[in-house]
């Protein structure tokens, strides 16, 4: 397994487009976390799986944001209607319980410039 | 979650040991102490964790005061790879399904020849 990979690396838009990102996990972790970093921050909750269940979604994720995992594996994160505001570095993370913690595994994001 | 305090910035020479420090003065019992880093253009990459005895791993080594109100991330001989930002983030053992890590700002740390 390579880690969790995310896809694309990088997307430039234009204002008013939707967008959508894919993380693919850890085979084996069965929770899945949406990150969002903005430069010189560091990176902020947006919602987490277990499974295919959302269970619990930051109020930064507004009504434009969509996050799935249909099967409880790959997830999607889609971005209806952009504004610049979104741009951002979307970060995924799979996670799994080490010597009794939660530990998490990121992937290298998908950066989104809006033009 | 509890709130961490941690330097903006700190620097270090190669081949040296660098010790990062965090405070976390309002640290519950049942608190988790987490370490990440994060390199240029990367995702934050985990580190170490601990909650009362120090630890030791390949990474670093994590040394937490008796009281557990601060402690301090240890990386033993620092190279320019280890120049990143770290994060000193508290998690809640059994929080059920809010199991999700909240990141602060974090120490940026720069290593020169």
């Amino acid at each position: 397994d390579t880690g969790v990979s995310q896809d694309p690396r990088h997307k430039i838009t234009k204002r008013g487009q939707n967008v959508t990102f894919r993380c693919d996990p850890i085979s084996e972790h069965n929770r899945l976390y949406w990150y969002r970093q903005t430069l010189g921050q560091g990176p902020e909750f947006l919602t987490y799986f277990q499974n295919e269940a959302q269970l619990e979604k930051s109020r930064l994720l507004s009504d434009r944001f969509s996050a799935e995992r249909p099967k409880g594996s790959f997830s999607t994160l889609e971005i209806q209607r952009t504004e610049q505001g979104d741009s951002a570095m979307y970060l995924c993370a799979s996670g799994t319980v080490l010597s009794g913690a939660n530990v998490l595994t990121f992937g290298a994001g998908s950066r989104l410039t809006v033009l | 979650d509890a709130k961490t305090t941690q330097p903006n910035s700190m620097e270090s020479n190669e081949e040296e040991p660098v010790h990062l420090p965090c405070n976390h003065s309002t640290i519950s019992g049942t608190d988790y102490i987490h370490w990440y880093r994060q390199l240029p253009s990367q995702g934050p990459e985990y580190v170490i964790h601990g909650l009362t005895s120090n630890v030791n791993n390949r990474m670093a080594s994590l040394a937490i005061a008796e009281d557990r109100k601060s402690s301090t991330l240890i990386l033993h001989r620092a190279t320019l790879r280890d120049a990143a930002v770290y994060y000193c983030i508290l998690r809640a053992i059994n929080t059920g399904t809010a199991s999700k890590l909240t990141f602060g700002t974090g120490t940026r740390l720069q290593v020169t020849l």
